[in-house]
């Protein structure tokens, strides 16, 4: 356990519907990220938060996404209208700057499986 | 643009064996290199971090080593175990300190 927590651990939904993903990163952190991994890939960058702000998004952040961080603290992530194409794991990772450096390492939760049928 | 390869990406090796496992990125101007393994369907569990000041970084029978230099770093796994199968996946970070992560090398150590 990476202290990193997401829910739901699996999802099932039906084209068309909207889905809502959480993430509580280890409450000290003040980076949250959040990637797409489709199988037999590595993880993509899709989203990145410093506190609340989002600082960064990818182009494959499509219109249908959208992520929130309130008050710098856990995270949300909502497909709106899935695609087939949206099927994949969702992972969640937390960070900070290691003592004395200007190094961060990131820590994963242990995702969400999204299965759009 | 950060690109990460990593070769070979697939080993299967008997118990016992010492291994190495191959990463290259394009962008030399990194800070660190994180290693992580990722068992079928879990999330990824950090093995090592290895900083750009240094050269080397251990942790109980993995070793990884960084040359910034020639885009490389290699992960070795001494006395490889089954518990060692998994897929491991490189990453160093791009801007903003998102990760580019390359397509992991998947290992089956056979007992």
């Amino acid at each position: 356990d990476t202290g990193v927590s997401q829910n739901p651990r699996h999802k099932i939904t039906k084209r068309g519907q909207n889905v809502t993903f959480r993430c509580d990163p280890i409450s000290e952190h003040n980076r949250l990220y959040w990637y797409r991994q489709t199988l037999g890939q590595g993880p993509e960058f899709l989203t990145y938060f410093q506190n609340e702000a989002q600082l960064e998004k990818s182009r494959l952040l499509s219109d249908r996404f959208s992520a929130e961080r309130p008050k710098g603290s856990f995270s949300t992530l909502e497909i709106q209208r899935t695609e087939q194409g949206d099927s994949a794991m969702y992972l969640c990772a937390s960070s900070s700057r290691l003592p004395g450096q200007g190094t961060y390492e990131q820590y994963f939760g242990p995702g969400t499986r999204l299965t759009v049928t | 643009k950060q690109e990460v390869t990593q070769i070979p990406a697939a080993l299967s090796v008997p118990e016992g064996e010492n291994l190495v496992l191959n990463c290259s990125f394009t962008d030399s101007a990194i800070y660190n290199l994180q290693w992580f393994r990722q068992d079928p369907g879990k999330g990824l569990t950090s093995l090592l971090l290895i900083q750009s000041s240094q050269r080397e970084q251990t942790s109980g029978r993995l070793n990884a080593s960084l040359d910034k230099s020639s885009g490389r770093s290699t992960l070795y796994i001494a006395a490889s175990q089954p518990g060692d199968s998994a897929t491991y996946l490189c990453a160093p970070p791009g801007n903003t300190g998102k990760l580019i992560f390359g397509q992991g090398t998947t290992l089956q150590v056979k007992p």
